[in-house]
């Protein structure tokens, strides 16, 4: 089946860019998003980024997709405290569902 | 609008006793889907409904049944529950499947 693969963890400082990385086995996959989840709150979509683009800049956000590599990332330029959260790559290809990694804890260093 | 509402927010159910999450949206979606989440795994497809009347197993559905007898509801239920069905347990609803999907807060469930 689908497998979407994040490390758990990064900690950066602030005001450093973080970048989160993300790969996929869907060759199918269509659009590839990006959820943020803070402490005791459900998923909120941050971006997605079609398949058949490479990059989508949105302000701080920058998602790349390589997709002969089945890689995706997002970069947060300025990293804040208030970006400290667990981020989810997922994406959806068919199956009429989507697929979600193990998220990666962002932790962001005063 | 409230979106997507889940209750209840937390219950500790005791080993083998049973009970029912509710999830509802007020966004006509077609698209309802309960996961579950655990430290380490991310989110895990328990079962998710494609439209009123159907329900399809996702990647963990053992231990779970689920009804979407109105569109608005996607009921999850544990019939005996486990210690192994501890977690916090997420509905979503989504328009289509390559659309955003819109999430509950969350029902913290703990078997003893």
């Amino acid at each position: 089946g689908e497998d979407v693969e994040q490390s758990l963890f990064l900690s950066v400082r602030e005001g450093d860019s973080s970048v989160i990385n993300c790969t996929y086995t869907d060759s199918s996959s269509t659009y590839l998003y990006w959820y943020k989840q803070e402490p005791g709150a459900g998923l909120q979509l941050l971006t997605y980024i079609f398949s058949n683009m490479d990059m989508k800049q949105d302000q701080r956000l920058t998602v790349l997709l390589n997709k002969k590599d089945k890689h995706l990332s997002l970069r947060i330029a300025d990293t804040q405290t208030g970006d400290s959260a667990i981020y989810f790559c997922a994406e959806s290809g068919g199956y009429q569902k989507v697929t979600f990694g193990t998220g990666t804890k962002l932790q962001v260093i005063p | 609008n409230a979106g997507v509402t889940q209750t209840p927010k937390f219950r500790v159910l005791k080993t083998g006793q049973s009970m029912t999450l509710l999830c509802a949206q007020d966004m006509n979606h077609e698209y309802m889907y309960w996961y579950r989440q655990d430290p380490g795994m991310g989110l895990r497809l328990i079962h998710y409904s494609v439209g009123e009347g159907t329900t399809a197993k996702g990647e963990v559905p053992d231990g779970y049944n689920v009804s979407r007898l109105k569109k608005q509801n996607f009921l999850l239920g544990l019939e005996s529950a486990a210690p192994s069905q501890t977690s916090v347990y997420f509905c979503a609803s989504y328009e289509g499947w390559d659309t955003e999907a819109f999430f509950g807060q969350g029902t913290r469930l703990t078997v003893v």
